[in-house]
């Protein structure tokens, strides 16, 4: 069956430093690979998009990699905040048309130390 | 931009009555809305997959006799929760996607925290 699996329920990092989440995944072939940002009681926002044919994606302090070879994608936060904290989604679009639902990961609960 | 609304925020409502919410993209026509289902601890689950003035595609396990969704406009999806009872306690939370702004992102909501008493 389909699964997505992120690293670690929770993970504390000292301000400054870079984040790394990890996101694998089994028996999918997504075309995209997203990651959203999830704050207590509230819906997820979108962060970034990967296509199956990039290698990395970067947005000011955030960077995405995906390989496909190893159904992995790691997530990166450089020069963490503690506004950086909250949960973070890998979510996958099995076909990437839109018309699809996402199927998301558990989530990584980021703690930034000050 | 592309905002979406969800109403109410938070419903208490007693087991065997039903509870409506709405779900509105603000600043955009949707081309198609999604409902999920978030307990505590877990991942967000896709529920249904509606397109406006079609029948909501619904996902294995979940009733859709029970959770009526419909899809009346380019703007609004309402899901139905009938005859709810505790166990449909939960965080339902909608998202939109828009072919006129991007295919592949989905604008969410920020939730409605159920409670059925």
């Amino acid at each position: 069956s389909q699964k997505i699996e992120q690293n670690s329920e929770a993970l504390n990092i000292q301000e400054g430093k870079t984040a790394t989440l990890t996101c694998n995944y089994t028996n999918y072939s997504p075309a995209y690979l997203q990651w959203y940002r999830q704050d207590p009681g509230r819906g997820p926002v979108f962060l970034l998009l990967i296509r199956e044919n990039e290698k990395e994606k970067r947005k000011e302090r955030l960077k995405v990699t995906f390989d496909t070879t190893l159904k992995q994608s790691l997530f990166h936060i450089t020069a963490s905040q503690p506004a950086d904290s909250a949960t973070y989604l890998c979510a996958l679009d099995p076909r990437g048309g839109g018309a699809d639902g996402l199927t998301f990961g558990k989530g990584t609960h980021l703690i930034i130390q000050p | 931009g592309a905002v979406v609304s969800q109403h109410p925020s938070r419903v208490i409502c007693k087991s065997g009555t039903s509870v409506k919410i709405e779900c509105r993209s603000l600043d955009f026509q949707a081309t198609t809305m999604f409902w999920y289902r978030q307990f505590p601890k877990q991942s967000l689950m896709l529920m249904a997959t509606s397109n406006e003035g079609s029948k909501a595609t619904y996902e294995q396990g979940v009733e859709k006799d029970k959770f009526l969704i419909n899809h009346a406009s380019l703007t609004l999806s309402t899901l139905t929760v009938t005859s709810a009872h505790p166990e449909d306690s939960s965080f339902y939370i909608c998202s939109a996607t828009s072919r006129g702004i991007s295919p592949y992102e989905q604008y969410f909501g920020p939730g409605t925290r159920l409670t059925v008493t």
